[in-house]
């Protein structure tokens, strides 16, 4: 069975670093996979579509990258505003990983 | 704007049932499938159920954990899907959220969801 394994758990970066967020998973998606952005309290919210195409409003600050297996969000200059769950998601199943949280120092 | 509002959670006791509903606007809901997900507290989320449009069979998928408990549909009239639970378990207790389904630009696959709803929350407590 497909699995989606995000890393790391945590990551504590402060505003205007950049964050790497990584998501691996156990078979090839090609360019299957997606980002959501979770806040507390909150819907998740679709950030990247297909890899690497940014969804409607996203800002530019959010990129994706990769295929196959391993695939890459980067948040280029965080923002307060980062703090949140993310989460990939692959075609099949819809299966999400684990997911990746985003804390501000 | 595309809008998707649930409604119909609160709370039940183990066994009884709940029916579940997403409400829809600003797009053809007819073109799309419809995915329900849920996260239980403090957990990640978890696919429920979908049911694609009409146009692609209209046909219905479950998780093996709500299989022959929960059925989903939708009044394509309305622009509305419902989720009914029938024999609900301590663990269906979640936060419920319905999503429409886009479809990849590099092929035919339906995978990702563009647009969400805030979510119902389902309390299943004695």
């Amino acid at each position: 069975e497909m699995v989606l394994t995000q890393s790391p758990a945590t990551l504590s970066l402060s505003p205007g670093e950049r964050a790497t967020l990584s998501c691996r998973a156990s078979q090839s998606v090609s360019s299957y996979l997606a980002w959501y952005q979770q806040k507390p309290g909150q819907a998740p919210r679709l950030l990247i579509y297909d890899a690497s195409n940014r969804a409607t409003g996203i800002p530019a600050r959010f990129s994706g990258s990769g295929s196959e297996t391993d695939f890459t969000l980067t948040i280029s200059s965080l923002e307060p505003e980062d703090v949140a769950v993310y989460y990939c998601q692959q075609r099949s199943n819809w299966l999400f990983g684990g997911g990746t949280k985003v804390e501000i120092k | 704007e595309v809008q998707l509002v649930e409604s119909g959670g609160g709370l039940a006791q183990p066994g009884r049932s709940l029916r579940l509903s997403c409400a829809t606007s600003g797009f053809t809901f007819g073109d799309y499938a419809l995915i329900w997900f849920r996260q239980a507290p403090g957990k990640g989320l978890e696919w429920v159920g979908f049911i694609r449009s009409k146009a692609h069979g209209g046909t219905i998928e479950y998780a093996a954990s709500v299989t022959g408990r929960f059925t989903i549909s939708r009044d394509d009239s309305k622009s509305i899907a419902y989720l009914q639970m029938n024999s609900l378990k301590i663990e269906d207790t979640a936060v419920y959220y319905c999503s429409r389904v886009s479809r990849s630009a590099l092929g035919n696959y339906w995978y990702y969801m563009d647009v969400w709803g805030k979510g119902t929350t389902v309390t299943v407590s004695s």
